[in-house]
C-alpha cells in the first residue's frame, strides 16, 4: 500500500511568508506526528494527533506554529511569518496509535529554506 | 525527561565487515520501546529493528541485532557482513509506553568499497 506521503517536497519562503506543508498518512493510521529536523540532527518532536484531536503540542516552538487534522487523516503544519531559524526539514510520521510503541511510519520530508 | 546519547557523531566500515552503533538512553521508566531508524542520504527514514524492554531477548533481523542492556540503559546495533546499501544516517529512538517518541543525535555510517 501507499507509505506516507507530504507536500511540497521542497519550499522556498521568504522571511515574513506563512506556508503550509500537507502530510497524507497510511491509511487506517490513528496516530500521526510532526517532527522538525535540522540539518545533521535527530528529529525533534513537534505536536501529535490521534484521529482529529491534538492530543500534545508541547514542541512548538513558538505560537507562530499550528498544525490542524479536521477529519482524522491529512494533515497540514501552519507557519506564520516564518523566520530564518525556521529552516530545517519537517517529518511527518503516522502509525496504527501511540500506545504500544508502535513503529512510526515516516514520509520523505518538506524541507523548507527561509531566505 | 528522557533523553537519547549516541556518542559516535560518524563511522566507518569496510564493506563485509562488522560494525557497532552505540546508544544509551535516561529514564526511569521500566516499560518502554527502543528503536533503530535509518535514514539513507535524501531518503526517508526507515525502521531497522524494535526491541520492547521487557523483553531479555535481544532482538534480531537479518543482518542486523541489538545488544540491550537494561541496567546499564544501553541499547548497540550490529550490523553484520555490511553493505554499501548501509551507508546512512541511523538514529537511536526510546518511547515509553504512550510516550512520544524520543530520537538521540545520529550515527552518520559510510560503507567502504
Amino acid at each position: 500500500g501507499a507509505g506516507v506521503s507530504q507536500s511540497p517536497r521542497y519550499k522556498v519562503a521568504k522571511r515574513g511568508q506563512d506556508v503550509a506543508l500537507r502530510c497524507d498518512p497510511i491509511s487506517g493510521h490513528v496516530s500521526l506526528f510532526w517532527y522538525q529536523q535540522a540539518l545533521g540532527q535527530g528529529p525533534e518532536f513537534l505536536t501529535y494527533f490521534q484521529n482529529e484531536a491534538q492530543l500534545d503540542k508541547s514542541g512548538l516552538p513558538s505560537d507562530r506554529f499550528f498544525a490542524e487534522r479536521p477529519e482524522g487523516s491529512v494533515s497540514t503544519l501552519k507557519i506564520q511569518r516564518t523566520q530564518q531559524e525556521d529552516s530545517a526539514v519537517y517529518l511527518c510520521a503516522s502509525s496504527l496509535e501511540l500506545a504500544g510503541g508502535y513503529e512510526q511510519y515516516f514520509g520523505p520530508g518538506t524541507r523548507l529554506t527561509v531566505t | 525527561a528522557q533523553t537519547v546519547t549516541q556518542s559516535q557523531p560518524e563511522m566507518s566500515v569496510q564493506e563485509a565487515e562488522t560494525v557497532t552503533l552505540s546508544c544509551t538512553y535516561d529514564t526511569s521508566e521500566n516499560n518502554y520501546y527502543l528503536f533503530w531508524y535509518k535514514q539513507p542520504p535524501s531518503r526517508q527514514m526507515i525502521l531497522v529493528i524494535r526491541q520492547e524492554a521487557y523483553k531479555q531477548q535481544n532482538a534480531t533481523e537479518n543482518r542486523f541485532s541489538v545488544n540491550f542492556q537494561k541496567a546499564a540503559k544501553s541499547f548497540s546495533l550490529k550490523i553484520s557482513d555490511s553493505q554499501l546499501g548501509d551507508t546512512a544516517m541511523y538514529f537511536c529512538a526510546f518511547c515509553s509506553y504512550g510516550q512520544n517518541f524520543v530520537f538521540g543525535p545520529g550515527t552518520r555510517l559510510s560503507v567502504l568499497p
